[in-house]
């Protein structure tokens, strides 16, 4: 199976700050990675699909770069309703595993 | 509205069985392969199983392998989970999640319901 990891596992952050997250597969999936949003309580949304497609309705402040076994997720400019969990998913193989997440909060 | 709502959750004894089903609405189901990814309490995602359109390709996590059966019914636009022997690492709030592409069994996944929840004691 193909292993995802992500880093930092939280962070704390300023509103209008620049957020970054990484993610690194144990192999390579060329763009085979996606990233999700998840507010407590609720299910994941995707924001990004093959690692840097924007899915349609989601604000432009969010971004994704990579290929390979390194990618990269980024808030532009954080805002008070970012306030969530962030997973990246592989789908070049299933199973299609997901990175143990990014708790990301107001600091 | 593209819609998919869960349902068979509840409490059950280690060992014994449960099946959620997921009915989907708004979207045409047998154009997508269909998922579940479960999620423990206060863990992150665990993708569970996944089903092409036709039902000819399946796969399972490694954790689930043996023990559960998915399915689905494309005529009551429906997927199903049947989960045997189940164990205490089971408990969890399932999800059923639709890929955003057509045909392909794997991808993003564009559209999740809002679970169901599986508690597995005695």
């Amino acid at each position: 199976d193909i292993q995802m990891t992500q880093s930092p596992s939280s962070l704390s952050a300023s509103v209008g700050d620049r957020v970054t997250i990484t993610c690194q597969a144990s192999q390579d999936i060329s763009n085979y990675l996606n990233w999700y949003q998840q507010k407590p309580g609720k299910a994941p949304k995707l924001l990004i699909y093959d690692a840097s497609n924007l899915e349609t309705g989601v604000p432009s402040r969010f971004s994704g770069s990579g290929s390979g076994t390194d990618f990269t997720f980024t808030i532009s400019s954080l805002q008070p309703e970012d306030i969530a969990t962030y997973y990246c998913q592989q789908y070049d193989n299933l199973p299609e595993t997901f990175g143990p997440g990014t708790k990301v909060d107001i600091k | 509205e593209v819609q998919l709502v869960e349902s068979g959750g509840g409490l059950v004894q280690p060992g014994r069985s449960l099946r959620l089903s997921c009915a989907a609405s708004g979207f045409t189901f047998d154009d997508y392969a269909m998922h579940w990814v479960r999620q423990a309490p206060g863990k992150g995602l665990e993708w569970v199983s996944g089903i092409s359109w036709n039902s000819g390709s399946i796969g399972y996590a490694d954790s689930v392998k043996g023990r559960f059966t998915i399915s689905r019914d494309n005529a009551k636009n429906s997927l199903y989970l049947q989960m045997n022997s189940l164990r205490a690492e089971d408990t969890a709030l399932y999800y059923c999640a639709k890929p955003r592409e057509v045909v392909v069994i794997r991808g993003a996944f564009d559209i999740w319901g809002q679970g169901t929840m599986v508690t597995v004691s005695s």
